[in-house]
């Protein structure tokens, strides 16, 4: 079964700065995606930015961006420009790219919550 | 992405009772799922809902526990049966969308659940 970690329970940084997020994985399968979602105190689990396991290339989405080590199985996340509507819980998410027998799922990290200090 | 409603967005209930949570989408969908977030924890999945056929649970949760409603393609209802305090969680629909050629899920709002 694949697992997710994410060994940082808190992170703060301040406005302005940046900010990297850890999440490594477990998996025996070559062929994946990953995800960062956001959720907010509003509760909302909002997509912050998707990779597909096959690409090299490292997704972008405006602020953040993220560090792929297929290798190591390292999916950071980094917040450029941290602003104070980023606070919010952040998890790691992984997905079989292959659906069948409920590999549809996601497995989640336990997440990382962000402060940002003005 | 995917709009999605959930009702109710939360309630505080006995134990005992049970309470009924619905999903709508504003597209179809072939396959709804239903997640847990218990308080401060990260989100598990209870089962997936196929349209026509019976819902696929999760280890650890049973369909009398957590009996699942699919009746089309743009609605989905989880009933959390016979409540107990461990029960109080928020609860989230999520819908899969296929973008090019990747799968993402997209959460609805949430319920937020307090037995007491």
């Amino acid at each position: 079964a694949q697992t997710v970690t994410q060994s940082q329970p808190e992170m703060s940084v301040q406005e302005a700065e940046t900010v990297t997020l850890s999440c490594t994985y477990d998996t025996s399968e070559s062929d994946y995606y990953l995800f960062w979602y956001k959720q907010p105190p509003s509760r909302q689990m909002i997509l912050v930015i998707r990779q597909e396991a096959y690409k090299q290339q490292n997704a972008t989405e405006n602020r953040f961006s993220v560090n792929f080590q297929k290798a190591a199985k390292s999916f950071s996340l980094k917040i450029s420009d941290s602003q104070l509507g980023d606070a919010a819980m952040y998890f790691c998410a992984y997905r079989s790219r292959f659906t069948q027998g409920g590999s549809e799922k996601l497995v989640f990290g336990k997440g990382t919550k962000l402060t940002v200090n003005p | 992405s995917a709009v999605i409603s959930q009702k109710p967005s939360r309630d505080i209930c006995q134990r005992g009772t049970s309470l009924t949570i619905q999903c709508q989408v504003d597209s179809q969908v072939t396959m709804m799922f239903w997640y847990r977030q218990q308080p401060g924890q990260s989100l598990t999945l209870i089962a997936t809902a196929n349209q026509g056929s019976e819902a696929t649970y999760e280890s650890g949760f049973v369909i009398d526990k957590f009996p699942i409603s699919r009746p089309n393609l743009t609605f989905s209802t989880l009933t959390v049966s016979n409540m107990s305090p461990e029960d109080s969680s928020i609860y989230l629909c999520s819908v899969a969308r296929t973008s090019g050629s990747t799968d993402t899920q997209y959460f609805g709002p949430g319920t937020r659940l307090t037995v007491l």
